[in-house]
């Protein structure tokens, strides 16, 4: 059974970080791209960012509201994805999803069939 | 940036009933276009992809069709767990875009 179990998470203040990881399972996590997306209460899913797989360079993209910000990364060897989030703006307080793109066979695989619980990141003062 | 809308923001619908929802993209994405369901609370389900392939697991009263710019999701016949809100995705090009969201309520 595939699987995604986020942790990390949680209250931050402004212009701090925070790292959320998204362990997977029941599937070969190497072979698929990773995306975040995050909720904001009320609001529709926003794209954070996606990590190819490393047989495609395990390149990343960002959305222009967190690059130069955030980070992407992966450990193939554990099976886990990472979202590194720095700078934190009160902006960023959204529910946070790892998601797994769907075509292994493909370089950009954005569309997404499987997600994590989410994680919910609050930033205030 | 690929800009996505939808209409209705939301319907009111029957049980029974069928219900079209459609997506427009400001600029062509071939078949590049998801479907996904979310109920509060819960995590989106992607329903269909490739603008009409159905997910595994996914009833067969779902179905997506369109291309280019223009797509649709239709129910065929509403069931009870289908009052949720539905959102298409282009997966064309970065950055990755949602469409605004259809919600489906009951009448």
């Amino acid at each position: 059974e595939v699987q995604l179990v986020q942790s990390g998470g949680g209250s931050e203040q402004p212009g701090r970080s925070l790292r959320l990881s998204c362990s997977a399972s029941g599937f070969r996590f190497g072979d698929h791209a990773m995306s975040w997306v995050r909720q904001a209460p009320g609001k529709g899913p926003e794209w954070v960012g996606f990590i190819g797989s490393k047989a495609f360079g395990g390149t990343t993209e960002y959305a222009a509201s967190v690059r130069g910000r955030f980070n992407i990364s992966r450990d193939d060897s554990k099976s886990i994805a990472y979202l590194q989030m720095n700078s934190l703006k009160t902006e960023d307080t959204a529910v946070y999803y790892c998601a797994r793109g769907r075509e292994r066979w493909l370089q950009f695989s954005s569309q997404l069939d499987y997600w994590g619980q989410g994680a919910l990141v609050t930033v205030s003062s | 940036d690929i800009q996505m809308t939808q209409s209705p923001s939301s319907v009111s619908a029957s049980v029974g009933d069928r219900v079209t929802i459609t997506c427009r993209a400001s600029q062509g994405i071939n078949t590049w276009l998801a479907w996904y369901q979310q109920k509060p609370g819960k995590v989106p389900k992607l329903l269909i992809y490739a603008a009409s392939s159905l997910q595994s697991g996914v009833p067969s009263r779902f179905s997506g069709s369109g291309v280019g710019t223009n797509f649709t999701l239709t129910i065929s016949s509403l069931q009870p767990e289908d009052f949720a809100t539905y959102y298409c995705q282009q997966a064309k090009s970065f950055p990755v875009t949602f469409g605004p969201g259809t919600k489906v309520d009951i009448k």
